[in-house]
């Protein structure tokens, strides 16, 4: 199992552009998540999916996209880019059910925005 | 929403030492408590968990300790070693179940 990938690991845009972040996993986990790291602010939710074809907001939605239209595959859209969103943006997956609920990320895209 | 606060923000132990992060809930329906641990450059990745029928768990030098009347858990390192050297997350989900939100990170530094 690969768990979960992101692409790409680093990125450099101009304010104003757009661009997608991918996130796979091969777990067949029915819940993603994208988060944002920035320093003293931990990890703050940006959207996620319980399942495919449905998402929901998270903390901090403005400024980005989601959708889910396979169990694999949550990309991430940011539709015009701020030096806001300058932030390493990893993205999760873990079963909606069980006993443990174990969230698996992936290893981060770092973005700068300037 | 759920809020979880944890702290310190920073911790510096000598190797050998006890390290102590401590996490504040306030939200009470839900059932799972786990604490992430993130090396740099790394995604975080789940350390240890316990759930509240119980008030202490044990793994290895890591142990979660739970107060469910003071809402708060802890994470205990027993022994620290310099690869414990890491940031760590407590989270809890919000009210719904399906959100996870985390405390905003201790960075622990264990000297030789």
């Amino acid at each position: 199992n690969a768990g979960v990938t992101q692409t790409p690991k680093f990125q450099v845009l101009k304010t104003g552009q757009s661009m997608t972040l991918q996130c796979a996993q091969d777990m067949n986990h029915e819940y993603m998540s994208w988060y944002r790291q920035d320093p003293g602010m931990g990890l703050r939710l940006i959207h996620y999916s319980v399942g495919a074809g449905i998402t929901d907001q998270g903390e901090v939605p403005n400024g980005y996209n989601v959708s889910r239209s396979t169990t694999e595959d949550f990309p991430l859209r940011l539709l015009s880019a701020a030096p806001s969103q300058t932030s390493v943006y990893f993205c999760a997956s873990r079963y909606t059910s069980g006993n443990i609920n174990e969230q698996f990320f992936g290893p981060g895209t770092r973005l700068t925005v300037l | 929403q759920q809020q979880v606060k944890q702290s310190p923000q920073s911790l510096i132990v000598q190797k050998g030492g006890i390290s102590i992060i401590n996490c504040a809930y306030e939200n009470t329906a839900f059932d799972y408590f786990p604490w992430y641990q993130q090396f740099p450059g790394k995604g975080p990745a789940l350390l240890i968990a316990i759930r509240p029928d119980v008030s202490e768990k044990k793994e290895g030098r890591f142990t979660i300790s739970f107060n469910k009347s003071a809402k708060q858990f802890s994470l205990h390192i027993m022994d620290s070693q310099p690869g414990d050297s890491a940031t760590y997350f407590c989270a809890a989900p919000d009210t719904g179940g399906f959100k996870t939100i985390f405390g905003a990170g201790t960075r622990l530094f264990v000297k030789a």
